[in-house]
């Protein structure tokens, strides 16, 4: 069974830092493309990033351009996204999910984890 | 990078069809068939529903359908039932390996 499982979330101040993982378990992880999705509180999703199966290839959505990155350990199974220099703008539960093998949607979610920037 | 434009509420009566639209750009939904459909339940994670315009991952009821005209995807379910109560988000490729998400449609079965 596919599992995305996000942890690292919390309460950070205006301009802080965090890094969000997603455990990854019941596929081979280094074969699939891997994203992190958003949803701002009573909002819609927003993309935010994208990662190739090797890592050699990310993209991100403009405004988070220069303050968010993601990675991935193949190893581990695990998928990150380090967000530095953070808004309020940026308050959302940040999902982890999947493209499959033929790369044209998001198949698997993970159950987020909450972001709150606030002072 | 602007998103898609959806309905902000739909409604219909047990065992009616209701259809979602979802209008982007020849940048996007007009320029791919690369155009997803998720259905969201209160405090849950999104469920991809169609995925390339109108193909329906396995275990999604045929109910579900999906399809696409120029710059506007659709999502049509029939014989809506009481569990269909959701929120739809339409998503598209927009190219250089970017997504864009539309801003959802809360469907209420009366």
């Amino acid at each position: 069974e596919v599992q995305l499982v996000e942890s690292g979330g919390g309460l950070v101040q205006p301009g802080g830092s965090l890094r969000l993982s997603c455990a990854a378990s019941g596929f081979t992880f280094s074969s699939y493309w891997m994203s992190w999705v958003r949803q701002a509180p009573g909002k819609g999703l927003e993309w935010v990033a994208n990662i190739k199966q090797d890592g050699s290839e990310k993209y991100y959505v403009d405004s988070v351009k220069g303050r968010f990155t993601i990675s991935r350990d193949n190893a581990q199974n695990s998928l990150y996204l380090q967000v530095n220099s953070l808004r309020a703008e940026d308050t959302a539960v940040y999902y982890c999910a999947r493209h499959p093998d033929y790369g044209t949607s998001f198949d698997y979610w993970g159950q987020g984890t909450l972001v709150t920037v606030a002072s | 990078q602007s998103a898609l434009t959806q309905p902000r509420s739909v409604s219909g009566s047990p065992g009616q069809s209701v259809t979602i639209s979802c209008t982007g750009t020849s940048s996007d939904v007009g320029g791919y068939t690369y155009v997803s459909w998720y259905q969201q339940h209160p405090g849950k994670a999104p469920k991809l529903m169609i995925y390339d315009v109108s193909k329906r991952p396995s275990g999604v009821p045929d109910r579900f359908s999906g399809s696409k005209s120029g710059n506007t995807a659709s999502l049509i379910i029939s014989g809506l039932q009481a569990e269909d109560e959701a929120d739809y988000y339409c998503c598209s490729y927009a190219g250089n390996y970017i997504w864009v998400f539309g801003g959802g449609t809360k469907l209420t079965v009366l």
